[in-house]
Order: C-alpha cells, then structure tokens, then sequence
C-alpha cells in the first residue's frame, strides 16, 4: 500500500493567514493526488485534483502543488469558513489511501 | 446533478452483517465506478472498495476476506455488506462516485455501532 503522511496533524492559525499543509507519499503517486476538506458532521469535499486542478465553485484561495511524493495545500489568505479538516488521496494504485488529516483550528 | 442517497442499518452487534444500499441518480452510472468509503470516530478515512456497472470490483486487501460490493443495475443501486463486524468497525461509513480514479461525490453517510 502507499502510505500517505500528512503534516501537521493540527495547526492553530488566524484569519488571514497563509496556511500550508503537506503529504508525502511513501512512493511516487504520479499525478494521482486529490485534497478534501471536512468539516465537522459533514461529507468530505473534494477542493482540488490531479495535484493542482481547482475543483468548480471552490475559491482561488485554495491551491495546490508538488510531485512524485511531496504534495502541499495551501490556503493563501484564510478565510472563517475554511476552519476544518483537510485530507490528501492518493489513487496511483490500489488500495486507494488517504492521509491521516489535518485540522485547521482558530 | 449526480446525487448519491444512502441507507442501512446503523446499530449492530460483533458477529453481524453489516448492510448497506446507495442509490445513483444523475449522470452516467456505467460510465464510473463506485466506492465505498468509512471513518472511524474522529480518525481518518480509509477506502474499502469499489464496483462497476458490470460488476467488476476492487476491495481494500485489509478487509477483502470481509466485504462483498455488489450492483444492481436495474436501479442504479449498489451495496455492501460486511461480515463479522466488531466495535473496530464502528464508523460512518460514505459511498461515493469514483471518476478517474479521483472520488468526487458523496452520498450523505450512515453512522453505523457496532456494540453488544
């Protein structure tokens, strides 16, 4: 299986905050790579895949970048509502895996 | 709109099957395959399989020996059962759309307990 690790697995931060986020894959995941915010009592949304690609109706603020194993999220100014869990997907090869998941506290 | 609705029973006790249906609706439903997806409380996600229109599935090696995904394509249903639960099985438990591997939709989830 590719392990994905993701960090940190807890962050403070503010509003108007740059926020990154990483995962790292225990093997090359090609560009296989997708992000899911989730918060609390909800469905995980997926906010970007293929590594980077925004997915429609999420801001601008959010972005992704990276390749083979390394992978970040980045949240650039954040936003009240942004306060959640965020999750990686790996899905080069199966099992499909998920990261373990970082939650962005105020 | 591609719209996943799901349904089962959400309280077992150890040694039973778990069972779960979501329906499809909207879009293509031979075109993709179709996941099925679970948390533990406050823990990660972890994928447990995936079927398509013909039948043809994937399963997590980690709970194969358990899981069974089957399709009925008259409805654009699909379903899992889970055999032998325990309280480590305890989660919510999420179907979802896979579209190129990627998973994009989300049916609303069901909490299922697994206790004596």
């Amino acid at each position: 299986d590719i392990q994905m690790t993701q960090s940190p697995s807890a962050m403070s931060a503010s509003v108007g905050d740059r926020v990154t986020i990483t995962c790292r894959a225990s093997r090359d995941v090609d560009r296989f790579l997708a992000w899911f915010q989730q918060k609390p009592g909800r469905v995980p949304k997926r906010l970007i895949y293929t590594i980077s690609t925004l997915q429609s109706g999420v801001p601008s603020r959010f972005s992704g970048s990276g390749s083979g194993t390394e992978f970040t999220l980045t949240i650039s100014s954040l936003q009240p509502e942004d306060f959640a869990t965020y999750f990686c997907l790996q899905h080069k090869s199966y099992p499909l895996t998920f990261g373990g998941g970082t939650k962005v506290e105020i | 709109q591609v719209q996943l609705q799901q349904w089962g029973a959400g309280l077992l006790k150890p040694s039973e099957t778990l069972s779960l249906t979501c329906a499809v609706s909207g879009g293509s439903f031979s075109d993709h395959f179709w996941s099925w997806i679970r948390q533990p409380p406050g823990k990660g996600l972890e994928w447990i399989g995936e079927i398509n229109h013909s039948g043809n599935t994937n399963y997590n090696p980690s709970l194969k020996s358990r899981v069974t995904i089957s399709v009925d394509t008259s409805k654009n249903h699909y379903s899992l059962k889970l055999t032998s639960v325990t309280a480590a099985d305890t989660g919510e438990y999420f179907c979802a759309r896979v579209n190129y591997g990627d998973v994009d939709y989300w049916g609303q989830g069901t909490l299922v307990t697994v206790s004596s």
